[in-house]
């Protein structure tokens, strides 16, 4: 059974400092592993992907994640918060050709 | 990147009538297409699972008599919610996967605000 677990329904960070949202996933088969972003009353975009390829994910807007096995985590950061990047974010992970398994989602608040 | 359409954004309805949603693949075939439910700050919760030309795979506690899902083709699935009433006020959102070598990747509609008053 596959299964995310995020820490942190809500994160705040100041403008310009570090972002840091984490995941942790359980899965009996090497998994891949999304996070998404969601605007209000918006649909989810992907930000970026693990797929068995290098275990350091770029993504769009700055973010960027690392696959670490050992811990089974999946933890999505940014050097520099902007305040655009307020939203929910999801973590997620998934078999190939099967359902998403979604965590329950962090709410980021950015100060300025 | 492939995109999928969701349609409308949003409805309001009365209750006891029944509301079609549209989740169209734009650029791409869609061989799977799963429909989820969001409530206010909670996760997605899958609702259904469905594969073009066969019946939806419906998740436990969810009534298929009520959430109608068809995929007719590899380009369109519909969800409709029956004799909608207040409690199934909620935000649906569908998401898509491609054959081959996207399949690794799902893609979202932007979502529907359902509200029955």
């Amino acid at each position: 059974a596959q299964s995310v677990t995020q820490l942190g329904s809500h994160v705040s960070v100041s403008e310009g400092a570090l972002v840091l949202l984490r995941c942790n996933y359980s899965s009996s088969v090497p998994p891949y592993l999304f996070w998404y972003v969601q605007y209000p009353n918006q649909g989810l975009q992907l930000l970026l992907k693990y797929t068995s390829a290098a275990t350091l994910v770029k993504g769009i807007n700055d973010f960027e994640a690392e696959f670490k096995k050992s811990e089974t985590s999946f933890h999505l950061t940014k050097p520099s918060a902007h305040m655009s990047d307020a939203a929910e974010y999801f973590c997620a992970v998934s078999e190939a050709g099967n359902q998403f398994y979604f965590g329950t989602g962090t709410s980021l608040t950015v100060i300025p | 990147g492939a995109v999928v359409s969701q349609h409308p954004s949003w409805v309001i309805c009365k209750s006891g009538t029944s509301v079609k949603i549209e989740c169209r693949s734009l650029d791409f075939q869609a061989t799977t297409m799963f429909w989820y439910r969001q409530f206010p700050k909670q996760s997605l919760m899958l609702m259904a699972t469905s594969n073009e030309g066969s019946k939806a795979t419906y998740e436990q506690g969810v009534e298929k008599d009520k959430f109608l899902i068809n995929h007719a083709s590899l380009t369109l699935s519909t969800l409709t919610v029956t004799s909608a009433h207040p409690e199934d006020s909620s935000f649906y959102i569908c998401s898509a996967r491609a054959a081959g070598r996207r399949n690794t990747e799902a893609f979202f509609g932007q979502g529907t605000r359902l509200t029955v008053v």
